[in-house]
């Protein structure tokens, strides 16, 4: 299947530093890429869809000043968690569009974030 | 209305048995897909199947098989002969509008666990 690498694995960081997140497509092309939060024993959740070349689209209540997302190839998405807080700690996921494997979106490992 | 419905929060098996995970969805597009994700306790989220609503039969992948009944709009995960290795977190999730469609929408996971 589709192979998805994310990077870091695991983050600690002080609040008020920023992190990045990235997230690549190892064995093929992703036009887009998506960016979901996870919170202990709950679903995931959808903060914004990244198309490649064009700015992304964020969900309601998420914001774009503090979760920069650019898609500058078509095998490469990061994610900067901005001026970290520490209600910003979550699991961060990132998945990538395969249009060639029946439009399914394949998962990278996840970053675990933690602000102290 | 909840598009993605998953009723079940926790299952048990006993290993070699199988287990079905129920998943109910509703949309009024004539086009969508339905899939199944495994979520470890490591985090990462690995696809397992996919159910095409203009899939005639229902779809198959090793252990795992889609239970799909679309007057009832349900795609049942149904695995066989489970593993002490299939404990986890299962995902429904449902793409609306055929090839044009790229979000996800997720149900709130059941969690396996098999038991020796």
């Amino acid at each position: 299947g589709a192979v998805v690498s994310q990077h870091p694995s695991r983050v600690i960081c002080k609040s008020g530093t920023s992190v990045k997140i990235e997230c690549r497509s190892l064995d093929f092309q992703a036009t887009t890429m998506f960016w979901y939060r996870q919170f202990p024993k709950q679903s995931l959740m959808l903060m914004a869809t990244s198309n490649e070349g064009s700015k992304a689209t964020y969900e309601q209540g998420v914001e774009k000043d503090k979760f920069l997302i650019n898609h500058a190839s078509l095998t490469l998405s990061t994610l900067t968690v901005t001026s970290a807080h520490p209600e910003d700690s979550s699991f961060y996921i990132c998945a990538c569009l395969d249009r060639d494997r029946l439009e399914t979106q394949y998962f990278g490992p996840g970053t675990r974030l933690l602000v102290l | 209305a909840q598009k993605i419905t998953q009723t079940q929060p926790g299952m048990f098996v006993q290993e070699k048995e199988a287990v079905t995970l129920d998943c109910t969805y509703d949309t009024s597009d004539p086009s969508y897909g339905l899939f199944w994700y495994k979520q470890p306790s490591s985090g990462e989220m690995i696809f397992l199947i996919y159910q095409g609503s203009y899939d005639q039969q229902n779809a198959t992948e090793g252990r795992y098989s889609l239970n799909f009944q679309k007057a009832r709009k349900s795609a049942n995960l149904v695995i066989s002969a489970s593993q002490l290795g299939d404990s986890a977190m299962y995902f429904c999730a449902m793409r609306e509008g055929g090839n044009t469609g790229n979000q996800f929408y997720f149900g709130t996971g059941t969690s396996l666990t098999v038991i020796p």
